[in-house]
């Protein structure tokens, strides 16, 4: 089974209207991270926000909040007020395993992305 | 900037060869992490280092190999190339493990 789903191969959201990017995950860990990148068209991977597995707040960053459903196991990404520039690819990410118990590599697991297209 | 560098930013070579990608991590972050991009497979976790020392190990081939020297700079080997190791190749550099992932703009490669 995938460890992280994006189900939305390409979105389209009208300029100044919020925008919902959907990313369900799979673990068995009671200890995981949860994050979003944004990947323009140049290339660069640019980290966007990050949700703890105990963190009881959505996580917000500017434009962007993260809707965090620990028992539906989904971690969906609200952009608002979308922007021309937000036109990219967009990939959420998983870090499993308990935080310095020296146990894990910790590596990210990601999905496979989802282009966001701005229309003006 | 995101304070990890990666060079060179392009590479075009030929099946068969040989070559060394480099990534220079933040300035503190101990751990270096590699990943490849490619159409096909997406993002891949390729391999780990903490301070040196090889910490996990994902999909990575056999013909391909990594180490971090004591300036923590890291570097990728990729050898015996074939035309499905065109990709992108990413460096991500983190203080802790686990946390503040930073990425570099990766490495291009082209197999011809």
């Amino acid at each position: 089974a995938q460890k992280i789903t994006q189900t939305q191969p390409g979105m389209f959201v009208q300029e100044k209207e919020a925008v919902t990017l959907d990313c369900t995950y799979d673990t068995s860990d009671q200890s995981y991270g949860l994050f979003w990148y944004k990947q323009p068209s140049s290339g660069e991977m640019i980290f966007l926000i990050y949700q703890g597995s105990y963190d009881e707040q959505n996580a917000t960053e500017g434009r962007y909040s993260l809707n965090f459903q620990k028992a539906r196991k989904s971690a969906n990404l609200v952009i608002s007020a979308s922007q021309l520039g937000d036109s990219a690819m967009y990939f959420c990410a998983m870090r499993e395993g308990q935080l310095y118990s020296g146990a894990g590599s910790y590596q990210l697991t990601f999905g496979k992305g989802t282009k966001l297209s701005v229309i003006p | 900037d995101s304070g990890v560098t990666q060079t060179p930013k392009h590479l075009i070579t030929a099946t068969g060869q040989r070559v060394t990608l480099r990534c220079s991590p933040r300035s503190g972050d101990l751990s270096v992490y590699w990943y490849q991009q490619s159409l096909d497979q997406g993002l891949q976790f390729l391999i780990q280092y903490y301070n040196g020392e090889e910490r996990a190990k994902g999909n990575i081939l056999e013909r391909f190999s990594a180490q971090q020297f004591p300036d923590l700079h890291s570097e990728l080997n990729l050898s015996s190339l074939e035309l499905g190791d065109s990709a992108l190749y990413f460096c991500a550099s983190s203080a802790y493990e686990g946390h503040g992932y930073t990425f570099g703009s990766g490495t291009r490669l082209t197999v011809v």
